[in-house]
């Protein structure tokens, strides 16, 4: 089983402020898909093949990285950008990170 | 539009087998490539992959727990089942339905269930 480890496990920012979310893989992936999560929620696609965004996802998010390193950019952080984001490896079993909360100042 | 609802007990004791139902519309699960799992989230927690059947009838489970998972679906390809033996309290949490071609795309709203005595 391949195990995700995410950083910062909770982090806050700024309106307007560069966000970047790390996950690591235990064993090299080829793809990482990234969700997003509001309270009392279902988790929703955000980002898929490490750098692909999900419909209707705003350009201002982005995705990169390969190997056992990947993560997810914000780019202007805007309110409605406070969320929990989870990474998830592609390979069976199905793994992701435990998760990064990220609030809004 | 593509839907899914989780259907479930709410409460059940200690040692009892839990049986979820997801309802799904708006795709065909006889088509290739697509695939239904189950995934759940204790409270404040991440998420855990739990099963999942293709289209093909080809079932996978997490091996942490696939002694007691049984996943399965009904010949109208319009519902997934998945069974959970000799559950306990730290089985309580939402279970999420969820369709994947390449990734989680879309999911069910969720289905809280609680074990306790």
């Amino acid at each position: 089983e391949i195990v995700l480890t995410q950083s910062p496990t909770t982090m806050t920012a700024s309106p307007g402020e560069k966000v970047t979310i790390t996950c690591r893989a235990s064993s090299s992936v080829s793809y990482m898909h990234w969700y997003q999560q509001k309270p009392g929620a279902s988790p929703k696609p955000w980002i898929y093949e490490t750098s692909k965004l999900a419909s209707g996802v705003p350009d201002r998010f982005s995705g990169s990285g390969s190997g056992t390193s990947y993560s997810l950019t914000i780019n202007n952080m805007e309110a409605e950008d406070a969320a929990t984001y989870y990474c998830q490896q592609w390979n069976y079993p199905f793994t992701f990170g435990s998760g990064t909360k990220l609030e809004i100042k | 539009q593509v839907t899914l609802k989780e259907s479930g007990p709410g409460m059940l004791q200690p040692s009892k087998t839990l049986s979820l139902t997801c309802s799904f519309s708006g795709f065909s699960l006889s088509t290739s490539g697509m695939v239904v799992s189950w995934i759940r989230q204790p409270s404040g927690k991440s998420l855990e992959w739990l099963a999942a059947i293709d289209w093909d009838g080809d079932k996978y489970y997490n091996p942490s727990l696939k002694s007691r998972l049984t996943v399965s679906k009904d010949t109208s390809n319009t519902q997934v089942f998945l069974k959970i033996t000799s559950v306990d309290t730290a089985d309580t949490a939402t279970y999420y339905c969820v369709r994947r071609q390449y990734y989680f795309d879309y999911w069910g709203q969720g289905v809280m269930v609680t074990v306790s005595s």
